[in-house]
């Protein structure tokens, strides 16, 4: 079983949509979890950071983590064009962040 | 500052030949890492390193090895290149753990044929 595990997608949506992107994971003494973005043929640049369980608010941007279910969430609002890209997950293992699979998000204008 | 740099962004290799790929940070991190990124299989670590002269494998480190002999510099050496090393692999670093925010270079795409 993989520590963290994203549904690949692809996903598409209309602009102005309500973008909600998922992961679950395994290991129940991880504490940190992220999202990070990635642009086509680009890094992986961060784009919300959680510690523990509730939820963190950035715009349009909300993450979500339910330590209970071992779930965790982000949830894009009035989603753009530019939001375009591949989100990842990754939780905090042992001094090492895991990632999930990453979902590919397109937004049509 | 330039961040993460990776040289070079493409290449590729013939099969059993070696190369290395470079990676270099000006942000006086300690924490360095290599990742592999396979299409739909998200980021795979391959070795990472904790400060100058030390480090440790990851998920995937078989043909691979680096080194750490500088804080700023992390090579990641490929011996005898195998088509499964075809991807993309990207350098990143971190000033302490990984909860710490990940910075990450822009990629080294290589092809083994």
């Amino acid at each position: 079983q993989k520590e963290v595990e994203q549904d690949p997608g692809p996903l598409s949506v209309p602009e102005g949509a309500i973008v909600s992107l998922n992961c679950t994971y395994s290991n129940s003494a991880f504490q940190y979890f992220m999202w990070y973005r990635q642009y086509s043929r680009k890094g992986p640049e961060l784009l919300m950071y959680t510690y523990s369980s509730g939820n963190k608010e950035d715009g349009r941007f909300t993450a979500q983590v339910d330590k209970s279910s071992k779930y965790i969430s982000l949830f894009i609002r009035d989603s753009q064009p530019s939001d375009s890209a591949t989100y990842l997950c990754a939780s905090q293992g042992a001094q090492k962040l895991v990632f999930g699979q990453g979902t590919r998000l397109t937004i049509n204008p | 500052n330039a961040g993460v740099t990776q040289t070079p962004k493409f290449h590729i290799l013939k099969i059993g030949q070696s190369m290395t790929l470079q990676c270099t940070q000006d942000m006086n991190h300690n924490y360095m890492y290599w990742y592999r990124q396979d299409p739909g299989m998200g980021l795979k670590l391959i070795y990472y390193s904790v400060g100058a002269g030390i480090t440790d494998k990851g998920e995937v480190p078989n043909g691979y090895n680096v080194s750490r002999s500088t804080t700023e510099d992390f090579p990641l050496r490929l011996e005898l290149a195998a088509p499964s090393q075809t991807s993309v692999y990207f350098c990143a670093s971190s000033y302490s753990t990984a909860a710490e925010k990940l910075f990450f270079g822009s990629g080294t795409q290589l092809s083994v044929l």
